[in-house]
């Protein structure tokens, strides 16, 4: 049963442009959202988080959006650079011990 | 700084041969720590995750144990590996509450 969604497997970008990688969730009891990157064969690092009391935290290039309604997350990349071509996992937690992760989205960002 | 190491990088190992998986984390205490699956294809899936030592939450029944025999170290482990194991395992730690998570860099492992 899978808790948290991401229904995009892939996504293709222009360099320069904005990415919206997105995520959806089922339980209502997760208060902690996080985005990951991860390269091929290594483990992910970790890039974003966002509690459920705001809906909107800003690091530089990337921001995560909450909408606990809709029960769905989104993380904005601008501008999109070649660098950023990764795939992308949200997580959620309901506490802080156990993790529930997507199943990615693979960004392409074309220079 | 906190560090988290994770061997092998890859293992290559028959049906029904055992495995062991070591992970050790360096410049904090008590942490939270955790094993990952990445199936072919597939999100990360939580195997299991400790909150202390000899304290092991088990997510999915299945062949493989986990334990944590001292403060910083987490190891995974099987009696008879069946070819459904391959995948890419990753060890995590993270401090208790809200905080993110950080991996290691992973040990691919397959099955013959």
């Amino acid at each position: 049963d899978q808790q948290v969604k991401q229904n995009s497997p892939s996504l293709s970008v222009q360099e320069g442009r904005i990415s919206i990688l997105n995520c959806d969730y089922t339980n209502s009891m997760f208060d902690y959202f996080l985005w990951y990157k991860k390269y091929p064969a290594e483990g992910p690092t970790f890039l974003i988080s966002i509690s459920s009391i705001k809906d909107k935290n800003e690091d530089g290039r990337f921001t995560v959006f909450l909408n606990k309604s809709a029960k769905h997350l989104s993380l904005h990349i601008v501008p999109s650079q070649p660098g950023d071509s990764a795939v992308y996992f949200c997580a959620a937690s309901a506490g802080g011990n156990q993790f529930y992760f997507g199943t990615g989205t693979s960004l392409t960002v074309i220079p | 700084s906190q560090t988290i190491h994770q061997w092998p990088a890859t293992l290559v190992q028959p049906v029904g041969s055992p495995l062991s998986l070591e992970c050790t984390v360096e410049g904090t205490s008590n942490p939270n720590l955790y094993w990952y699956r990445q199936a072919a294809g597939r999100g990360l899936q939580l195997l299991f995750y400790s909150v202390g030592i000899g304290q092991i939450s088990s997510e999915v029944p299945q062949n493989l144990s986990a334990s944590r025999p001292q403060d910083r170290q987490f190891i995974l482990s099987s009696k008879k590996l069946l070819l459904s194991d391959s995948g890419f395992y990753l060890c995590a730690w993270s401090y208790r509450g809200h905080q993110p998570q950080h991996f290691g860099d992973g040990t691919r492992l397959s099955i013959l």
